[in-house]
């Protein structure tokens, strides 16, 4: 059963760059052609996606937030990383990674529904 | 950018009364490209619906979606009490992937 799990620090001051990592269990990221996501949820509000992934190369940022943020790769750990630079008070949310579950045939898709989901992880931004 | 709006923003009803959600979008979602997702508080979101109408895996036959275009409903025939929670849409035919705001089912 493929598992999720998000870590890193809970505490960011602005301006600094966030970075959590998604570590998965039970499948290989670099197995066949799945897409890895991260979504965040601010306090109290809805959901917001922020980029995906694809091992063979394939990076899709949300235009919102694209010239601040990076996602990559550790294949050895099994793990995908989330940077965010610059961070504000605005950035305050629980951040999930996910995988996309669209595929057919071989390929698998960037726009698709999210299953599963990682528990999530509260970062906080302040000083 | 596709906007979805939901509606109503909170539902209150009563455990085995038929609970009706909306999600609207601002243009058309391809290929009925949207899902619906529920959310219970410190939780995270669980996927139900995809291709507007295709129940996920595991997922009881009372929750049912459908839609097309710019409407999408989310049904649930016979509320139990696990299903009071926020229910969110989000559609995946056009990039950014876009979530609606949530739908809270309460119980009255």
């Amino acid at each position: 059963q493929l598992q999720l799990q998000e870590s890193g620090p809970g505490l960011v001051k602005p301006s600094e760059t966030l970075s959590l990592t998604c570590t998965v269990s039970g499948g290989s990221i670099s197995s066949g052609s799945y897409y890895w996501g991260w979504i965040r949820q601010p306090p109290g509000k809805g959901l917001e996606w922020i980029g995906s992934f694809q091992y063979s190369g394939n990076t899709y940022y949300n235009p919102s937030l694209k010239s601040r943020v990076t996602i990559s790769v550790d294949t050895s750990k099994n793990q995908f990383s989330l940077r965010l630079s610059s961070v504000t008070a605005a950035d305050t949310a629980v951040y999930y990674c996910a995988r996309p579950g669209f595929c057919g045939g071989t390929s698998c898709y960037m726009r698709s529904w999210f299953d599963p989901w990682g528990q999530g992880t509260l970062v906080t931004v302040s000083s | 950018e596709i906007v979805l709006t939901q509606s109503p923003g909170t539902l209150s009803l009563s455990p085995g009364e038929r609970a009706t959600l909306s999600c609207r979008a601002s243009q058309s979602v391809s290929s009925s490209y949207l899902a619906w997702y529920q959310q219970k508080p410190g939780q995270a979101p669980r996927l139900l619906i995809y291709g507007a109408s295709s129940r996920a895996t595991g997922i009881p036959d009372r929750f049912s979606g459908s839609g097309s275009g710019t409407d999408f409903t989310l049904t649930i025939s016979r509320l139990e009490p696990e299903d009071f929670a926020v229910y969110y849409c989000q559609q995946y035919g056009t990039s950014p992937l876009t979530f609606g705001p949530g739908t809270k089912v309460d119980i009255k």
